[in-house]
């Protein structure tokens, strides 16, 4: 049965980098599978972030793609998410996730998410 | 990109009511939509993938229906562990995925 916890600092100051950690457990990453990011602003709706298939296939969100990128870590079975030149719009509770299969479509399991706050 | 819309914001239904609730996709995603439910605190949890497949251990009193552009999810009576948020998310179009704004399903 596949888990994932994600992990990263709570605070990050504007105009800097925010760095999480998704450590995976049940299932080796490089055996296959797509992962992603998926993020929440407090009291709103979903927005998805970005994917990748262990074979190395990266899919971004449009809207964040210039900001994010996402890597794996395969011999800890983590992958990462680094989002630049945060402001207070990037406050929000992210998860990592997982379809458990070679395709990219919807998601389950997901790891229980971290709350990241921008601020001074 | 799609822009899934979801209606009600908000559903007042009694327990053991019905509860009926639609997702609408600006342009056709065929049967590639899930449907999640949320809870307070929690992460979102798979419900219906396919449009209309229950996933593992869903109840079946959680069914869904549709394709192209509307899609419903229909709980049949309301038990307390529902009431929640209920997001609808297509999968037939990306990058990027895209979620609805979401359901919430609270007690009237």
């Amino acid at each position: 049965q596949v888990q994932l916890q994600e992990s990263g600092p709570g605070l990050v100051k504007p105009s800097e980098t925010l760095s999480l950690t998704c450590t995976v457990s049940g299932y080796s990453i490089s055996s296959g599978y797509y992962w992603g990011w998926i993020r929440q602003p407090p009291g709103k709706g979903l927005e998805w972030i970005g994917s990748f298939y262990h074979s190395g296939s990266t899919y971004y969100n449009p809207s964040l793609k210039s900001r994010v990128t996402i890597s794996v870590d395969t011999s800890n079975n983590q992958f990462s998410l680094k989002l630049s030149s945060v402001t207070a719009a990037d406050t929000a509770v992210y998860y990592c996730a997982t379809r458990g299969a070679a395709t990219l479509d919807w998601f389950d399991p997901w790891g229980q998410g971290t709350l990241v706050t921008v601020s001074s | 990109e799609i822009v899934m819309t979801q209606s009600p914001a908000t559903l007042s239904v009694s327990p053991g009511e019905r509860a009926t609730l639609s997702c609408r996709a600006s342009q056709s995603v065929s049967s590639n939509l899930a449907w999640y439910q949320q809870k307070p605190g929690q992460a979102p949890r798979l419900l219906i993938y396919g449009a209309s497949n229950r996933a593992t251990g869903i109840p079946a009193r959680f069914s869904a229906s549709g394709s192209g552009t509307e899609f419903t999810l229909t709980i049949s009576s309301l038990q307390s562990e529902d009431f929640a948020v209920y997001y609808c998310q297509q999968y037939n179009n990306w990058p990027p995925l895209t979620f609805g704004g979401g359901t919430k399903v609270e007690i009237k």
